[in-house]
């Protein structure tokens, strides 16, 4: 079946320090999202891109989707400490059910 | 809006006992969606609906896993007999056909089964 593979699995950043990851796929898929889940919380959606090469930004996060439609990256750059959570990202396809990667969680460092 | 609001927010039951979760999705919404989240196995859909109808339930586990949706508003995921290996976080999600692919969700429900 489908497959999304997300990495890095975990990461440890200097307050101010860029952060970059990324998910691939086997399959091609209509739409990639990227959410963040807080602890307690559901996953809320960052971004959302629906064009092969799409590159789309929200504030301080920048995510593309591949011009295979088979992987994508999301940026943030000057993370902060509330940027603290588990991101994941997910691909659609045509039905709009979501496949999800494991999660990136990303820790700030003291 | 008041988002996708699920009850109760925690719940710990004896083996053995049925359990229900509930979920009110954005007024609006036309489909709706019951996951699981695990340390093990990540966010695992277990059914959803479009408009009110169940459209895919490959994903319950089993026989003692059911869902309805009997209004537009309102979803009940319901398990009977829980069993520890329920144990989880249950979100439900919801979305608009017409608003794109991506899904608001809950804030969960912790079950845990002793």
């Amino acid at each position: 079946g489908q497959q999304l593979n997300q990495s890095p699995q975990s990461m440890f950043i200097q307050e101010g320090e860029d952060v970059s990851m990324n998910c691939t796929s086997s399959s091609i898929f209509n739409t990639w999202l990227w959410y963040k889940q807080d602890p307690g919380e559901g996953p809320v959606l960052l971004i959302a891109l629906y064009k092969a090469g799409e590159l789309t930004s929200n504030g301080r996060l920048t995510a593309q989707f591949g011009i295979t439609r088979k992987d994508s990256f999301l940026n943030i750059s000057a993370s902060i400490p509330s940027d603290v959570g588990i991101y994941f990202c997910a691909g659609s396809d045509s039905n709009y059910q979501l496949i999800w990667g494991a999660g990136t969680k990303l820790i700030i460092k003291p | 809006d008041a988002g996708v609001i699920q009850s109760p927010r925690h719940e710990v039951t004896e083996m053995g006992q049925e359990v229900t979760l509930r979920c009110k999705p954005i007024s609006g919404h036309d489909y709706l969606f019951w996951y699981r989240q695990t340390m093990m196995r990540g966010l695992e859909l277990l059914i959803y609906f479009n408009n009110n109808v169940p459209i895919d339930d490959s994903g319950m586990p089993e026989d003692r896993f059911s869902a309805k949706m009997p209004n537009a508003s309102f979803s009940t995921l319901k398990i009977q007999p829980s069993e520890p290996r329920d144990s989880a976080v249950y979100f439900c999600a919801s979305r608009v056909s017409s608003g794109g692919a991506g899904y608001t969700f809950g804030s969960g429900t912790r079950l845990t089964v002793v």
